[in-house]
């Protein structure tokens, strides 16, 4: 079964430096996608990035990338010049097929 | 495209009560899907429709539960005799099969159920 994993429950990051969330995942599939999701106070899951498996080039929107380590099934978010609104639940999420599951989330703090 | 609506945003009920929700997905989607979510945890898979037919359903679905999504539009979730267990978060989200989005699903705000 494919199973999601967030080791870091919570972090903090400085507004305006740098923060990476990690995320692991099992996998017997080749094919498949990966997710972050951003989840604030007012609790809809809103789509920070997206990556596809076969793509070797990793994901990137604004200041939001990832690092794609497909052998050894690691799926990273990295968020540059971190802003007050960027404060939530961050959800790594794996979609093979039509199921997608998430991680338990990292909660993210920025301090102003 | 005015995203996936869910209705009522909340809804508190005393333990035993039949409660019903919502949910209008994305016009063109095709997929849909209902999760629970409790405080501090990630989002837990229910059910799946792609169209009107309901494909799984997760072991998490207890029989008190159920939900059906007629002519492959919108999609109601039913919890008969609900219980203080039952308190969530429940998640709609729809996708598209083979469109360019790539099996991205959006969710809608949520329908929080508290039992009493």
């Amino acid at each position: 079964a494919q199973t999601v994993t967030q080791s870091q429950p919570e972090m903090s990051v400085q507004e305006a430096e740098t923060v990476t969330l990690s995320c692991t995942y099992d996998t017997s599939e080749s094919d498949y996608y990966l997710f972050w999701y951003k989840q604030p106070p007012s609790r809809q899951m809103i789509l920070v990035i997206r990556q596809e498996a076969y793509k070797q080039q990793n994901a990137t929107e604004n200041r939001f990338s990832v690092n794609f380590q497909k052998a050894a099934k690691s799926f990273s978010l990295k968020i540059s010049d971190s802003q007050l609104g960027d404060a939530a639940m961050y959800f790594c999420a794996y979609t093979g097929g039509f199921k997608t599951i998430f991680g338990a989330g990292t909660r993210l703090f920025v301090k102003a | 495209d005015t995203g996936v609506s869910q209705n009522p945003r909340h809804k508190i009920t005393k333990r035993g009560q039949n409660v019903t929700f919502r949910c209008d997905p994305i016009s063109e989607h095709n997929r849909l899907y209902w999760y629970r979510q409790t405080l501090g945890q990630g989002p837990e898979f229910l059910t799946y429709f792609q169209n009107e037919a309901q494909l799984e359903k997760s072991r998490l679905l207890s029989d008190r539960f159920s939900a059906e999504r007629p002519k492959g539009s919108f999609s109601t979730l039913e919890i008969q005799r609900t219980e203080q267990g039952d308190s969530a978060m429940y998640l709609c989200a729809s996708s598209l099969l083979g469109g360019s989005s790539g099996n991205t699903i959006y969710f809608g705000e949520g329908s929080w159920l508290t039992v009493v």
